[in-house]
């Protein structure tokens, strides 16, 4: 167990409508990293919050968007879905923006878009 | 763009015999780290490794880091079932943000 929690756990949507995902991080860290994992492939890194502001964005388009809250939570939104946006969002928390020393996943959440 | 591959893309093997996969990138990484990930979970730091040519061992699983940085291995002796699952390797090449490879399916038949 990395106490890094995510819900929903799955989630069904249709093409077009928005979609918001939360994380919550593990005790006594501040940044959350979020990842998209497409079946068959390794995660790819969509944004970092750090403190409550964007620190890094991976090569995903504006439709997605994020927030962090003051107790380092953190939300995914997904605007406008498309097909290709099925895939199981992961997030993961650190307690140091700069190093991947101990970065800790949660399980995640399975997106469908039909 | 960093890459990463990893090879073999799946691996089946009987219990009990020894095997290594690898991650390799023309790019170099300040740090690079080793995850396992079962079905539906998300993926398990097992080992970060930093410094070129480093050897860390976690019970039967041995990780090196190329001297160059830019590649790795992760070798598991005497594989047991409980040992399958997808292992992935991640780099980090700008501070604090991870490039993953496609990673290693193996499965461990008894």
């Amino acid at each position: 167990e990395t106490g890094v929690t995510q819900s929903p756990t799955h989630l069904i949507k249709t093409r077009g409508q928005q979609v918001t995902l939360r994380c919550s991080s593990q005790s006594g860290h501040n940044t959350v990293s979020w990842y998209q994992q497409a079946l068959g492939q390794g995660p790819q890194f969509i944004f970092q919050y750090y403190r409550e502001e964007e620190n890094g964005r991976g090569n995903f388009p504006p439709r997605f968007s994020g927030l962090q809250f003051p107790n380092y939570s953190s939300e995914l939104n997904v605007n406008a879905l498309e097909l290709d946006d099925s895939a199981l969002y992961l997030c993961a928390s650190s307690a140091d923006p700069t190093t991947l020393y101990e970065q800790y996943f949660g399980p995640g959440t399975r997106l469908t878009v039909t | 763009t960093q890459l990463l591959e990893q090879s073999p893309q799946f691996l089946s093997i009987q219990e009990g015999e020894n095997l290594t996969v690898y991650c390799n990138s023309s790019s170099v990484f300040s740090s690079l780290q080793w995850y396992r990930q079962e079905p539906g979970e998300g993926p398990v730091l097992l080992v970060t490794v930093v410094t070129g040519g480093e050897v860390k061992k976690l019970k039967r699983l041995t990780f090196q880091f190329g001297d160059a940085r830019k590649d790795s291995s992760l070798h598991i002796t005497a594989a047991q079932p409980g040992d399958t699952g997808l292992y992935l390797c991640a780099g980090e090449a700008n501070a604090g943000k991870s490039t993953f490879g496609d990673g290693t399916t193996l499965t461990v038949k008894p």
